[in-house]
């Protein structure tokens, strides 16, 4: 059963038209986090919420944001999408931050950008 | 700052080869985890390593920890199809409290 849902699996809209992705959790996760990821590269953290906490990287975009109305949901806001954000974005999960813990991913929303 | 250096960045071989994949880093890391991912999908979870030197074994894969735990390295035993896919190192250094992913290594393996 699928841990870490994302949704939509793919999706389309238009430059500079806000849009709106989510991710769902059955794990009670305290930890959730954003990844922007382009075509055969790695995964790049945009922020993380380690519960209420929202944690930003330095080199994320303001065009970039995030919302965490509980422990289950979390969403990714991107206001004016560019070309250039077109990519796979991953969502994914940890009971908590430090040492070993495992980060569990879903399957991502791809977003095309017309 | 790429802190987690993954070598090949690309590698296509034949049914039943053998390869080896690196991670590298100048940091020390905790402990390190090994990732693979398919096209259209997430990454997931193949192993952690926590001790310096240390070898886990899964199936044909065998994943190493350096002694210094500033790298590893995966080695696939007589690859097949379905170990196609992007291999990704992470961990947390010793310093702070960021996730890094590596590099990345694409691998396809030719039937």
């Amino acid at each position: 059963d699928a841990m870490v849902i994302q949704n939509p699996r793919y999706q389309v809209t238009q430059f500079g038209k806000p849009v709106t992705l989510s991710c769902s959790q059955t794990l009670n996760h305290n930890v959730m986090y954003w990844y922007q990821q382009k075509s055969s590269q790695a995964p790049k953290l945009l922020f993380h919420y380690y519960d209420k906490d929202f944690n930003n990287e330095a080199d994320t975009p303001d065009n970039f944001q995030s919302r965490r109305p509980n422990t289950s949901f979390c969403f990714l806001d991107i206001r004016s999408p560019g070309l250039g954000d077109a990519a796979m974005y991953l969502c994914a999960t940890s009971p908590d931050r430090g040492g070993n813990q495992p980060q569990h991913f879903g399957d991502g929303t791809r977003l095309s950008i017309l | 700052t790429q802190l987690l250096e993954q070598s090949p960045q690309f590698l296509s071989i034949q049914e039943g080869e053998n390869l080896t994949v690196y991670c590298n880093s100048s940091s020390v890391f905790s402990s390190l985890q090994w990732y693979r991912q398919e096209p259209g999908e997430g990454p997931v979870l193949l192993v952690t390593v926590v001790t310096g030197g240390e070898v886990k074994k899964l199936k044909r894969l065998t994943f190493q920890f350096g002694d210094a735990r500033k790298d590893s390295s995966l080695h696939i035993t007589a690859a097949q199809p379905g170990d196609t896919g992007l291999y990704l190192c992470a961990g947390r250094a010793n310093t702070g409290n960021q996730f890094y992913f590596g590099t990345g290594t694409s691998l396809t393996v030719i039937p």
